[in-house]
């Protein structure tokens, strides 16, 4: 079946720097891919997504581009705050389901 | 408000005995899902229904049942015979009728069995 990998965390930052999540992906046909985030003790909320090869999803300052010649959608944002700490989960569209990384816990120190 | 709900937020039970998880959704949203999530790693799908009256198995279905009698409602049972139950667990709507899209997530419930 289709998978996801991401960057294995922790990751440890500090305010303002730039952040990059890694996250690839094996597929037999054309997903849709999301980035969800996990506050502690909650659900998940959709980040951002994308539905189609080299469309940009973007939401409060983080951003991924859908790569399908590397099969990537690495997760980017230029000056992280303290409150972006949370675990972050890849996804892809595998029929009506969804398939998840195994997620990368975000630590930003102020 | 639209949302997910599930209750309760945390759950204790002794070995041996079923629970049942609610989960309740005013989306309007044709498809549920219902995953379970251990620490430090991602989530697994346990069953997911696309219409009201029809379910099917997700990857670790065993020892889980599900019911969908309403479009709103899509309850999880954690029966005797899941052998490792505690975990946190989290039910998921979308608009589902063939249609691909986000899925929206409830705050799920920690169940703790000792």
């Amino acid at each position: 079946g289709d998978s996801v990998t991401q960057m294995e965390g922790p990751v440890t930052l500090s305010e303002e720097a730039f952040l990059t999540i890694n996250c690839t992906y094996t597929a037999t046909g054309y997903p849709s891919l999301f980035w969800y985030v996990q506050y502690p003790g909650e659900g998940l909320q959709l980040l951002l997504k994308a539905t189609k090869a080299d469309d940009k999803g973007s939401n409060k300052g983080f951003e991924a581009t859908y790569r399908k010649e590397t099969t990537s959608f690495h997760l980017e944002k230029g000056s992280v705050q303290v409150s972006d700490s949370a675990v972050y989960f890849c996804a892809l569209t595998e029929g009506q389901k969804l398939v998840f990384g195994q997620g990368t816990r975000l630590t930003i120190n102020p | 408000d639209g949302g997910i709900t599930q209750s309760p937020k945390y759950l204790f039970r002794k070995e041996g005995q079923n629970v049942t998880l609610s989960c309740e959704q005013n989306l309007n949203h044709d498809a549920m899902y219902w995953y379970r999530q251990d620490p430090g790693q991602g989530l697994r799908l346990i069953y997911y229904s696309q219409i009201v009256n029809d379910f099917q198995k997700g990857d670790i279905a065993e020892g889980y049942s599900v019911s969908r009698e309403k479009k709103e409602s899509f309850p999880l049972t954690v029966t005797s015979a899941q052998k490792n139950p505690t975990a946190f667990y989290l039910c998921a709507s979308s608009i589902g009728a063939g249609q691909v899209d986000e899925q929206y997530f409830g705050p799920g419930t920690r169940l703790t069995v000792t």
